[in-house]
């Protein structure tokens, strides 16, 4: 079956700096979405990506689509203390029916210190 | 406009019962999809439905598990005969027809004793 390997598991950084985490998979994708998980919470869509090589921003955050459409990168620029949590790629092939499931990746653990 | 809505929110059954989980998706939004993440990892896909049909149901457990969204109401993930294993957190997502973006609920948190 498909799996998506996240990378770094885990980080610590300092309040104000940036973040770079990234997704790749064994197969490719049609969609990237990056989600934001906080504890006891459901994922929370954090942005979108449609077409191979897209680069994409919301506020902070700023995603890419991997040209081979088998990766893709979030970044956060000059962190805060609620952007702790937990990020999680999804990939979605294209098409409707049984491509419509959301793979998950393995999650980055984010936590900032000031 | 309503989120995704799931309830309950923290559910706790003994082995053998069965647990019923219920997601009433966001307004507009005729797809859900089930999820289950165990601690310190991603969801994992179960299944896949639309009004009265179900789509997919790869994700599924063989036995003893089973879902419906009917016409009318929410959809409904059952588990019977409990195990230990079956405690995670279950989550359901909802999109509009031939939409690429899933939103997802809070969450049932099912604990087996």
């Amino acid at each position: 079956g498909q799996q998506l390997n996240q990378s770094p598991q885990s980080m610590f950084i300092q309040e104000g700096e940036d973040v770079s985490m990234n997704c790749t998979s064994s197969s490719i994708f049609n969609t990237w979405l990056w989600y934001k998980q906080d504890p006891g919470e459901g994922p929370v869509l954090l942005i979108a990506l449609y077409k191979a090589g897209e680069l994409t921003s919301n506020g902070r955050l700023t995603a890419q689509f991997g040209i081979t459409r088998k990766d893709s990168f979030l970044n956060i620029s000059a962190s805060i203390p609620s952007d702790v949590g937990i990020y999680f790629c999804a990939g979605r092939t294209l098409g409707t029916g049984t491509a419509s499931k959301l793979t998950f990746g393995t999650g980055t653990r984010l936590q900032v210190t000031l | 406009n309503a989120g995704v809505m799931q309830n309950p929110r923290h559910l706790v059954r003994r082995r053998g019962q069965e647990a019923r989980l219920r997601c009433s998706p966001m307004k507009g939004h005729s797809h859900v999809y089930w999820y289950r993440q165990l601690p310190e990892e991603g969801l994992k896909f179960m299944v896949y439905l639309q009004k009265e049909n179900i789509i997919d149901e790869s994700g599924m457990p063989k036995e003893r598990f089973s879902a419906e969204f009917p016409k009318e109401g929410p959809s409904i993930l059952r588990i019977q005969q409990v195990v230990r294993g079956d405690s995670a957190a279950y989550f359901c997502a909802s999109s509009p027809a031939g939409g690429n973006e899933q939103f997802f609920g809070p969450g049932t948190r099912l604990t087996v004793l």
